[in-house]
């Protein structure tokens, strides 16, 4: 079946500019997860979504940055005014289920603020 | 607070060649923990993981990693390296205080000589 997919895989942004970044995960899985790749940092947590359950915001970096899920699939993860320093590979996850299961990782979207 | 570190950013071994990665965590509770791959243009995989029982975990592509709790290490291993094994790797810890959030190291990028 179809892995998760993200969309656009690159953006050229001007600073001050609102993007949005798309993921749609595997069918059926209720969790997904939205991670900031930053060169030589890793992968930082953004923001989780499980089920039907408030998501949980508390890696967003700051109030520029908004996620939704709309119907427990597809979400879109919005920066708003982007700075430079929001450059980065914004990476989708999903699974079957919350918990320690494994993460169906999306090819990413290579965001490049200019 | 929880933490994954990955020492090594960078480590280099000729083919054939065994390697070992090298992954310590900070979490108080036992830890589920894993292992992920990202090769060029690809995204992550997942490699292995550890819930509980037998501290040596067996993985995909040949790769092994043992838990050690006495020091707080989960090291991924391999025997024999081969030229497609180039890629980066995650050490992940999830957290299972509140909802269920994946802490990932920086990564270790192996490159391997022919």
């Amino acid at each position: 079946g179809a892995g998760v997919s993200q969309s656009p895989s690159n953006k050229v942004t001007e600073k001050g500019k609102d993007v949005e970044l798309r993921c749609d995960p595997i069918s059926g899985h209720t969790a997904l997860y939205w991670y900031r790749q930053s060169l030589g940092q890793g992968l930082e947590f953004l923001i989780y979504f499980q089920g039907n359950s408030a998501p949980d915001k508390s890696g967003l970096p700051s109030d520029r940055f908004s996620a939704e899920r709309t119907g427990g699939s597809v979400s879109t993860l919005t920066i708003q005014r982007t700075q430079q320093e929001d450059s980065a590979v914004y990476l989708c996850a999903s699974s079957l289920a919350g918990g320690p299961v494994e993460q169906y990782f999306g090819p990413g979207t290579r965001l490049t603020v200019t | 607070a929880q933490s994954v570190t990955q020492p090594d950013i960078h480590i280099t071994v000729s083919e054939g060649a065994s390697l070992e990665l090298r992954c310590n965590y900070s979490y108080g509770a036992t830890p589920y923990l894993f292992w992920y791959v990202q090769s060029p243009g690809q995204g992550l995989q997942l490699l292995l993981k550890y819930f509980s029982g037998d501290t040596l975990v067996q993985g995909i592509k040949g790769f092994e990693a043992e838990f050690k709790r006495s020091q707080s290490s989960f090291n991924l291993r391999k025997p024999s390296v081969h030229w497609s094994d180039a890629a980066e790797y995650f050490c992940a810890v999830v957290t299972t205080s509140g909802t269920y959030k994946y802490i990932f190291g920086t990564g270790t990028r192996l490159k391997v000589l022919a």
